[in-house]
């Protein structure tokens, strides 16, 4: 089946760090550009960053540039997020999210099914 | 950024209606770079239009997007129990993509 399993969220304390990863199966993983896309509780979606096929051009929100590093390893299959100098509002579901090209931003035709990120002391 | 603004906030139907939700951006999206996902509780988001009319892979025709410029619409036809779910439309003719804030569709 084709799919996208995120894994290493938690809890963390302001200031913390934390990296999660997305397994992709069943479809050419390194054939698309891959992101991250974020929903806080009881919130709307936001886009977090985008990596492209080869890991050579990344994009990040405003919100999480400096503090967020997208990669992939395409050997493995597996998308990753490092988070460093965590706040309460990076707190929220993500999601990791498949684009059906190579590189840039576009929409997105595959989601994982998330994993929660609580920050809080 | 383009902010893009979903109304109304929530639409209340009984099955077999049909449903109209607005998106409107603050400018306008290049070449109609125009999602809509479909996300039930619990579940993370699905790709129903992209294109601003394109049906994404096993999407029934029941669902129907329009729209150009700053304007679009999502339309279901005769609405489903799974349909009951929250809508949400993307732009991404544009860095970076955004997000509306979404259309809850509830049961009357």
């Amino acid at each position: 089946e084709v799919q996208l399993l995120e894994s290493g969220g938690g809890l963390v304390q302001p200031g913390g760090s934390l990296r999660l990863s997305c397994a992709a199966s069943e479809f050419t993983f390194s054939s698309y550009a891959m992101n991250w896309v974020r929903q806080a509780p009881g919130k709307g979606l936001e886009w977090v960053s985008v990596i492209s096929v080869s890991g050579g051009s990344t994009q990040y929100a405003d919100s999480v540039k400096g503090r967020f590093t997208i990669s992939r390893d395409n050997s493995k299959n597996t998308l990753y997020l490092q988070m460093n100098s965590l706040r309460a509002e990076d707190t929220a579901v993500y999601y990791c999210a498949k684009t059906a090209y190579a590189y840039g931003e576009h929409y997105f035709d595959l989601w994982g099914q998330g994993t929660p990120v609580t920050v809080s002391s | 950024e383009i902010v893009l603004t979903q109304s109304p906030g929530t639409l209340s139907l009984s099955p077999g209606e049909r449903a109209t939700l607005s998106c409107r951006a603050s400018q306008s999206i290049s070449s109609s770079y125009l999602a809509w996902y479909r996300q039930k509780p619990g579940q993370a988001p699905r790709l129903l239009i992209y294109g601003a009319s394109s049906r994404a892979t096993g999407i029934p025709d029941r669902f129907s997007g329009s729209g150009s410029g700053t304007d679009f619409t999502l339309t279901i036809n005769r609405l489903e129990p799974e349909d009951f779910a929250v809508y949400y439309c993307q732009q991404y003719g544009s860095s970076p993509l955004t997000f509306g804030g979404g259309t809850k569709v509830e049961i009357k």
